[in-house]
């Protein structure tokens, strides 16, 4: 897997967009950056994902930079629900296709 | 998206006891599941791969033995900690992987989890 780096912690007023931010510099072409959170005693949820292009869904954005060395997640209009810790990865692909190795990812506090 | 439940969701046993946690896809066929263990304010350490129809793979320091990994099939798979003693009490979470064709997709859906007490 490529190494992530993210801010340990953030805050983010309810209704405002929350963007995290995530250093992946030594991400190689073929692997994808996921996003993945996880709210207090609860398993992992799925945000988002992407390669080189900007995605969009109905929890968030993903905006990657044209060199892939980082990218944010954005949440447009964060809730009290939003507050979780929020996992970026760049899994690896051949025999370790598919494997996640989650670091200790941002912890995000909505407040209202 | 595909729902993942996880059984039981809380579980106390006593030290030397067995106890088997269930992981079942429940709107898709998932070939491939995976096993995570997740201790206090630590985040999240694969255990196991577990393939449909054949041995899981472990992670290394994992032990075979003592975490038996059975995924007979395509829905179902199960997680046993034999032996159990009070440091295997952690949070322990299952996930499945995206059916063809979004396996390339690579996304996994996670179980709500299972916290072991060993007393």
């Amino acid at each position: 897997d490529a190494k992530t780096t993210q801010p340990p912690s953030m805050d983010c007023a309810e209704g405002r967009a929350a963007n995290l931010p995530c250093n992946h510099s030594t991400i190689s072409g073929n692997e994808y950056v996921y996003w993945y959170r996880q709210i207090h005693s609860q398993g992992p949820q799925y945000i988002i994902h992407g390669l080189k292009n900007n995605e969009t869904n109905e929890m968030a954005s993903l905006i990657i930079t044209e060199d892939r060395k980082s990218s944010t997640l954005i949440l447009p209009h964060a809730t009290l629900r939003d507050t979780a810790v929020y996992y970026c990865i760049a899994p690896a692909g051949g025999t370790s296709y598919g494997k996640l190795t989650f670091g200790q990812g941002t912890i995000l506090t909505v407040h209202p | 998206g595909a729902v993942v439940s996880q059984h039981p969701s809380w579980v106390i046993c006593k030290s030397g006891t067995s106890v088997k946690i269930e992981c079942r896809s429940l709107d898709f066929q998932a070939t491939t599941m995976f096993w995570y263990r997740q201790f206090p304010k630590q985040s999240l350490m694969l255990m196991a791969t577990s393939n449909e129809g054949s041995k899981a793979t472990y992670e290394q320091g994992v032990e075979k033995d003592k975490f038996l990994i059975n995924h007979a099939s395509l829905t179902l798979s199960t997680l046993t900690v034999t032996s159990a003693h009070p440091e295997d009490s952690s949070f322990y979470i299952c996930s499945a992987r995206e059916p063809p064709p979004g396996i390339l997709k690579n996304i996994q859906y996670f179980g709500a989890g299972t916290r072991l007490s060993v007393l």
